[in-house]
C-alpha cells in the first residue's frame, strides 16, 4: 500500500486559473517537502515543513503556497496558472527535518496547463 | 554553494554489462551522498546512501564510492538486468549547510535484452 498518497494523479488545468495538489503521508513523518520535475529541468526542491512550519522556500514565485492542515498533511495550492507550470510535482517525507535522510516520495501529481 | 553534477544523461547497455554512472559533487561542508532510483510513473526511491562515516554503500548488486579528494560518488554495477532500466540520481546532502536534499539532472539507464 501506498505510504504517500498524492491527489489527483492526473490533471489538467487552464492558464490563469488554479488547483490544489493534496499529499497525506501515513509514515509517522514530521518532515514534508514538495519537489517539482519538470522536461527541462531536474527534480527540484520547492518547499519543506517541519511540524507543520514552513522551514525552507526555494520556490521564486508566490503563485506556489504549500499548506499543512494537519502534520502528515502537506497540500500545494497553485494560483495564476501558466503553462511553464506544466510539470509532475512530488510529495516527499522524513523522519525529521534533515538533508541527510531517506526521502519518501509519493507518485506524483502530474499537472499540464494548456 | 552545494551542487551535484551528472554527465550522462543516458546510458543504453546489455544484459550482463557492466555499469559506471559518473556524479561529482561540491559542498563546504560535510557531505551525504544518495542514489535515488526512479522507474517509469513512479517517485524516486532510495537505492543507497554514504556518509563521510562509511564512504562506501552497496544495496541490490549497485555500488557506491565515496570520494572525497575527487569529489565524485560514482555508481557501479557489475552485470545489469533489464529490470535495471530507470533513471538514476545523484543526491547530495549536508548537514552543515543547506536544508534540503540537491538532486543531480539524472542518468537514464536503458538496458536491453
Amino acid at each position: 500500500d501506498p505510504k504517500i498518497i498524492q491527489k489527483p494523479k492526473y490533471l489538467v488545468a487552464v492558464t490563469g486559473s488554479e488547483k490544489i495538489l493534496i499529499c497525506e503521508q501515513y509514515l509517522g513523518h514530521n518532515a514534508m517537502y514538495w519537489y517539482r520535475q519538470s522536461a527541462k529541468k531536474p527534480l527540484e526542491f520547492m518547499f519543506s515543513y517541519s511540524y507543520q512550519k514552513l522551514m525552507d522556500n526555494q520556490t521564486a514565485s508566490s503563485r506556489f503556497q504549500p499548506q499543512s492542515s494537519k502534520k502528515n498533511h502537506l497540500d500545494l495550492q497553485i494560483t495564476a496558472l501558466k503553462p511553464d507550470d506544466s510539470a509532475t510535482y512530488f510529495c516527499a517525507s522524513s523522519q525529521d527535518q534533515t538533508n541527510t535522510g531517506q526521502l519518501y516520495f509519493g507518485e506524483g501529481s502530474k499537472l499540464t496547463v494548456l | 554553494g552545494n551542487s551535484v553534477t551528472q554527465m550522462q544523461g543516458q546510458v543504453t547497455l546489455s544484459e550482463e554489462e557492466f555499469l559506471f554512472i559518473n556524479c561529482t559533487y561540491s559542498t563546504t561542508g560535510y557531505p551525504t551522498l544518495f542514489w535515488y532510483v526512479q522507474y517509469p510513473g513512479e517517485g524516486p526511491q532510495l537505492l543507497l546512501k554514504v556518509t563521510t562515516a562509511n564512504n562506501k554503500g552497496s544495496s541490490r548488486g549497485f555500488e557506491a564510492t565515496y570520494d572525497k579528494g575527487t569529489t565524485s560518488f560514482h555508481l557501479q554495477k557489475a552485470s545489469v538486468q533489464e529490470s535495471d532500466s530507470a533513471v538514476y540520481y545523484c543526491v547530495l546532502g549536508d548537514r552543515n549547510s543547506g536544508t534540503y536534499q540537491r538532486f543531480g539532472t539524472g542518468t537514464k539507464l536503458q538496458v536491453v535484452p
